[in-house]
C-alpha cells in the first residue's frame, strides 16, 4: 500500500482557489488516486479519484503529474462550507486491501 | 435515492454493556463496511460484508463483531464495552463488489456512542 503524506492544516479565504497536495513516492503501477471530504460528526464523501494527468468534476479538479509521485486537489473559488478534513487515498481499485486512512488536511475558510 | 442510514445516531453506554448499531446500505449496493473514527486514532477499518460474508476485517478486538442479513443491511455489536470504544461508528456502502474505498463509497452519517 502506498503511504500518503499531506499537510495537516491549510488555512484560506473565501474566494479563493485553494490546492491541497498530497505526497505518495511508492505509488505503484495499479494505484488510482482518490480524495474524500468530511465534514465534523458527518461520514466522509467521495469528492474525485483519477490516475494520471488531470481529472475534473463539478466540485474539484485534480492534477497529477507524470511520475505521479505526488498529486494536487484544486478547489475552486472556495467558501465557508468547504472547512473540512480532506483525505488523499492511494491504491489499488477494487483490491482487498485493508485501508488505511491518514489523518488528513484540515482545511479552513475564513470569511 | 435514499442514502446509507445508521441508527441510532446517538447512544450512551455504560462499562460493561453491549451495544448493536445497524446499517441500512443503499439499495443496491451488496458491500458495506464499518468504521471506528476518534480525535486520536482516526478513522481506523472494522469489517467489510458483501453477500452476508465478512471477506476483511481490521485490526480490532473479537469483541467487536458485524453481520450482515440477506437484504444488504449490516449491524455490527461490541460486547463488554470499554471507555475507549466511544467514537463515531460509520457505515460506508458501495456498489462495486471489492468494498474498497478505493471505489467510491458512500458513508451514513455514523453512530456517536459514549462509553461511561
Amino acid at each position: 500500500l502506498a503511504k500518503t503524506t499531506q499537510p495537516i492544516s491549510m488555512d484560506s479565504y473565501e474566494g479563493q482557489e485553494v490546492n491541497i497536495t498530497c505526497s505518495h513516492n511508492n505509488i505503484a503501477t495499479n494505484d488510482y488516486i482518490t480524495w474524500y471530504q468530511q465534514f465534523p460528526s458527518q461520514g466522509p464523501r467521495f469528492i474525485i479519484q483519477g490516475y494520471k494527468t488531470k481529472v475534473t468534476n463539478e466540485v474539484a479538479s485534480l492534477f497529477i503529474p507524470a511520475d505521479r509521485k505526488s498529486s494536487t486537489l484544486s478547489l475552486p473559488r472556495v467558501s465557508l462550507s468547504d472547512t473540512a478534513v480532506y483525505y488523499c487515498l492511494v491504491g489499488e481499485k477494487d483490491s482487498n486491501y485493508q485501508l488505511i486512512w491518514g489523518a488528513g488536511t484540515k482545511l479552513i475558510i475564513k470569511p | 435515492k435514499a442514502g446509507v442510514t445508521q441508527t441510532p445516531r446517538y447512544l450512551i453506554k455504560t462499562r460493561g454493556q453491549q451495544v448493536t448499531l445497524s446499517c441500512s446500505p443503499i439499495s443496491g449496493h451488496r458491500s458495506v463496511s464499518w468504521y471506528q473514527q476518534t480525535p486520536g486514532q482516526g478513522l481506523q477499518f472494522l469489517f467489510e460484508y458483501f453477500s452476508e460474508t465478512q471477506r476483511n476485517k481490521g485490526n480490532f478486538p473479537g469483541r467487536f463483531s458485524g453481520r450482515q442479513f440477506s437484504n444488504s443491511r449490516s449491524e455490527m455489536n461490541v460486547s463488554t464495552l470499554e471507555l475507549g470504544d466511544s467514537a463515531l461508528y460509520l457505515c460506508a456502502s458501495s456498489l462495486t463488489s471489492s468494498g474498497s474505498p478505493y471505489n467510491e463509497q458512500f458513508f451514513g452519517p455514523g453512530t456517536r456512542l459514549t462509553v461511561l
